[in-house]
């Protein structure tokens, strides 16, 4: 099993439409969680930290379910704009502590 | 302004030839990471420095060296071993590796190299 897994998609959306992405992890001793956004053929760039508790960034909602081991990125009102890719990263606890990526869920907001 | 720089943008390799990716940053980062992506897949972790003088292997170390003799600089070089070089290399940095503040995990990228064999 991968260490952080995500639905590689691509989730097609119409514009104003919400959607959501699960990642799940598979080591429990995992501590920070991140979501980045790449897109086509650039570097990723941070788009939010996932506290604990969940947390909002205008559009965008980020939250952690430690118990079933999975963090989420919701989107509200989609925008042609956020077409890209969406990285989960995962850091632990112990070990080797450089993130570990997911492989991506890639959304396409349609007009 | 500050940030991560890699060059050169693009890069050309023939066969049997070693050749080095640079990175450099001005953030004032003590740890800096190499990380490998092919078309479609997520990254890979090649290399990381915690600190100076100091550097770890990743998952795919195998036909890769690094060094980093400076806290700015972390450059990457492939060599002939690495029988598969061809893919997109991005550099990145952090305030400091294994911190229990969210903040000093957070990894910021330069722009990368794109990496082609002959």
């Amino acid at each position: 099993r991968k260490e952080v897994e995500q639905d590689p998609g691509p989730f097609n959306v119409p514009e104003g439409a919400t959607v959501a992405f699960n990642c799940t992890y598979s080591n429990s001793a995992s501590q920070s969680f991140f979501w980045y956004r790449q897109d086509c053929r650039k570097e990723p760039k941070l788009l939010m930290s996932v506290y604990s508790s969940g947390n909002e960034d205008g559009r965008f909602t980020a939250q952690l379910n430690r118990a079933s081991q999975y963090i989420s990125l919701l989107i509200r009102d989609s925008k042609l704009s956020d077409s890209a890719t969406y990285l989960c990263v995962v850091i632990p606890y112990t070990g080797r502590r450089a993130l570990t990526f997911g492989s991506g869920t890639r959304l396409q907001v349609q007009p | 302004d500050g940030g991560i720089t890699q060059s050169p943008k693009y890069l050309f390799r023939k066969e049997g030839q070693n050749v080095t990716l640079s990175c450099e940053q001005n953030l004032n980062h003590d740890a800096m990471y190499w990380y490998r992506q092919d078309p479609g897949q997520g990254l890979r972790l090649i290399y990381y420095s915690q600190i100076v003088n100091d550097f770890q292997k990743g998952d795919i170390a195998e036909g890769y060296s690094v060094s980093r003799e400076k806290k700015e600089s972390f450059p990457l070089t492939v060599t002939s071993a690495q029988k598969n070089p061809t893919a997109f290399y991005l550099c990145a940095s952090s305030i400091e590796v294994g911190q229990t503040q969210l903040a000093k995990n957070i990894q910021y990228f330069g722009a990368g190299t794109r990496l082609s064999v002959l």
